[in-house]
């Protein structure tokens, strides 16, 4: 089945120490989403992908950067985490076609402890 | 700005019971609509979505949901729920920005199905 995969499921790091969460899709879609979900809150988006196009959120801080080597695969990179970067991580893809929307179809998530 | 407001944060309802979640939007241009429901620890997964056409919209696990213009809204229902429906329940609009579409989530509503 296509599907979107994340890899660990569960991530624990420590304080100050690089951290990098995978993606991978089989769908073929040409848009990638990251999100940060907190508990009980909704989840917010950090960044996505337009194929090679890298949109960073206004509010994202500057700890978290991506990498889309190819249409398949995304890396989310925390360069430094913080104690308030513990939450689940999202990833999700989208197939954006002229003039029509499509829904996205998210992952299973990490959810990523900081020590 | 578009917006999304889900004015329950929880609601329990027994076994068998028929559930109205709410959901609210603020938009001055074509809306798109969506239901996700999370289970713990997981992904988000598409319950339906209003495009256009039919107002009256069915999705999977036996959810529906209306479109209504003129109230703003996009209430998800289902005329008997199960144990198994227990889950976070998040609303979204899609909106169109820097090249690809966009969800705002509403806050979720928390499904509490009793026995």
């Amino acid at each position: 089945d296509a599907m979107v995969i994340q890899n660990p499921r569960y991530q624990v790091t420590q304080f100050g120490k690089p951290v990098t969460l995978s993606c991978s899709q089989t769908l073929n879609h040409n848009v990638m989403y990251w999100y940060q979900q907190k508990s009980s809150q909704a989840p917010k988006l950090l960044f996505h992908y337009y194929d090679k196009d890298f949109n960073n959120e206004a509010d994202t801080p500057d700890n978290f950067q991506s990498r889309r080597p190819n249409t398949s695969f995304c890396f989310l990179d925390i360069r430094s985490p913080g104690l308030g970067d513990a939450a689940m991580y999202l990833c999700a893809t989208s197939a954006l076609t002229s003039g029509r929307i499509n829904e996205q179809f998210f992952g299973p998530g990490t959810r990523l402890t900081v020590l | 700005a578009q917006s999304v407001t889900q004015l329950d944060s929880q609601v329990p309802v027994f076994e068998e019971a028929p559930v109205e979640l709410r959901c609210n939007y603020s938009s001055s241009v074509s809306v798109y609509l969506f239901w996700y429901v999370q289970y713990p620890n997981q992904g988000l997964q598409l319950l339906l979505k209003y495009l256009s056409g039919s107002t009256l919209v069915k999705g999977i696990n036996g959810f529906e949901a209306e479109f209504n213009k003129s109230q703003t809204s996009f209430h998800l229902r289902k005329p008997s729920v199960h144990i198994s429906d227990t889950a976070e329940y998040f609303c979204a609009v899609s909106r169109f920005s820097s090249g690809t579409y966009k969800y705002i989530f509403g806050t979720g509503t928390r499904l509490k199905v009793l026995a």
